[in-house]
């Protein structure tokens, strides 16, 4: 299967910081990336859809202020936490489809926030 | 109700038997449907894909398909101790929608 990367796969951070974390796709362009939320013992959460050059789609629920995506490349997007909080602590996973192939999930990163 | 929904478990099988773990969907217009199998701390990582009624098979694995019953399940052969996992069911809900909606899991342990 095609290859997505995560970095970093785990960060500690400070309350009210900011936190950029990375998802490429190694080996094939991906017009569409994903960002997902996972708490403990839950379900993925889709926070939101971003497409290459246009602006993210964000689920209900999911502050677009806070959750600031960047999808600038077909190979490259970001997802920045804002002023993280404790309750941001979370893994967070992206995943990456082009038109041509089904969804790759990255390895995940792992928020704490203290 | 639900998009989709699994049964959470534990589901406790001895090493060698057939796991079968099932999962329903809500929506009718639902075109994809993924099996992801993610272990503790991990990202979820593909098993199967199917698209079409009936079965697909894939090594020990086996993706059943039944859209007028909104219904779709996974076997597992010979079920090792490393299958031990959780699995996630997705579909993609709607048409034209590209995100997957994924059921809450299904926590798989294999009894050496």
């Amino acid at each position: 299967g095609a290859v997505v990367s995560q970095h970093p796969s785990w960060v500690i951070c400070k309350s009210g910081t900011s936190v950029k974390i990375e998802c490429r796709s190694l080996d094939f362009q991906a017009t569409t990336m994903f960002w997902y939320r996972q708490f403990p013992k839950q379900s993925l959460m889709l926070m939101a859809t971003s497409n290459e050059g246009s602006k993210a789609t964000y689920e209900q629920g999911v502050e677009k202020d806070k959750f600031l995506i960047n999808h600038a490349s077909l190979t490259l997007s970001t997802l920045t936490v804002t002023s993280a909080h404790p309750e941001d602590s979370s893994f967070y996973i992206c995943s990456a489809r082009s038109d041509e192939t089904e969804q790759f999930f990255g390895p995940g990163t792992r928020l704490t926030v203290l | 109700q639900k998009e989709v929904e699994q049964n959470s478990g534990p589901l406790s099988v001895p090493e060698g038997a057939i796991a079968s773990l099932n999962c329903t969907y809500s929506d009718r217009v639902s075109q994809s449907f993924f099996w992801y199998r993610q272990y503790s701390g991990k990202s979820p990582e593909l098993i199967m894909s199917i698209y079409s009624n009936g079965d697909k098979e894939d090594g020990r694995f086996t993706a059943q398909l039944n859209k007028a019953s909104q219904y779709v399940s996974l076997l597992i052969r010979d079920s090792q101790p490393s299958d031990s996992a959780t699995y996630l069911c997705a579909v993609n809900v709607g048409t034209g929608r590209r995100a997957l909606t994924f059921g809450s899991g299904t926590r798989l342990q294999v009894q050496p």
